[in-house]
């Protein structure tokens, strides 16, 4: 069955630096999304991407983050210059659209 | 704003007994409605969902959801838990298929042998 990968699954990074966490959806799939749960927290969404841009963003992604599809298989999650507060499990999602959202495994991410 | 509300967040359980979790949602339109699982070290997966027709659905594992809608609610249900179900589990909706998810604060269940 196909499967959202991510990688890495564990980054640890100083405050200030730059980080890109990476996923490949679903080959198939047109919407991709990031999510994210600070620990002890809910799960929040951050982002939808459709056709190369951007369809949806909430109030965390601020001008600190971006997304990009590089080519035709990956999906990336960029911050520019990380804080202590990104510390949290990032997920990357993909679905058809029309359907469920399916999801990878996350990427642990710690800022010191 | 569309929110989730999940009104147990640690239920602990001996094998055997019945499960229901309690999710309620805040939105006067329509919505799709899921229940996602994860289990320890793994990723979330999708337990089961409803969009539209029989209130009542059927997901993976012996688990099942009934939609109220006079409620806003989408109770899980399972008639006799297992050890293997110990995992953190999450109600969300959105609003169409390709929206973003709202989730609700997730219930960790704890099954003991």
């Amino acid at each position: 069955e196909p499967e959202v990968t991510q990688t890495p699954s564990h980054q640890v990074t100083q405050m200030g630096q730059e980080v890109i966490l990476r996923c490949v959806p679903i080959s198939n799939h047109l919407y991709f999304y990031w999510y994210r749960q600070i620990l002890g927290q809910k799960v929040e969404f951050l982002v939808s991407f459709y056709n190369n841009e951007i369809s949806e963003k909430s109030e965390i992604f601020d001008d600190q983050f971006s997304v990009e599809r590089p080519d035709g298989s990956n999906f990336t999650l960029k911050i520019r210059s990380t804080k202590l507060e990104d510390s949290a499990m990032y997920f990357c999602a993909s679905s058809t659209g029309a359907d469920t959202q399916y999801f990878g495994p996350g990427t642990r991410l710690t800022v010191l | 704003a569309q929110s989730v509300s999940q009104h147990n967040h640690h239920v602990i359980l001996s094998e055997a007994a019945s499960l229901e979790l309690g999710c309620n949602y805040s939105y006067g339109g329509t919505v799709n409605l899921f229940w996602y699982v994860q289990y320890p070290g793994q990723h979330l997966q999708l337990l089961l969902k409803y969009f539209s027709g029989d209130p009542l659905v059927k997901g993976i594992k012996g688990f099942e959801a009934e939609f109220i809608k006079s409620k806003f609610s989408f109770n899980l249900r399972k008639p006799s838990v297992q050890w293997s179900d110990t995992a953190e589990y999450f109600c969300a909706v959105n609003t169409g298929g390709y929206n973003k998810l709202i989730f609700g604060a997730g219930t960790r269940l704890a099954v003991h042998p």
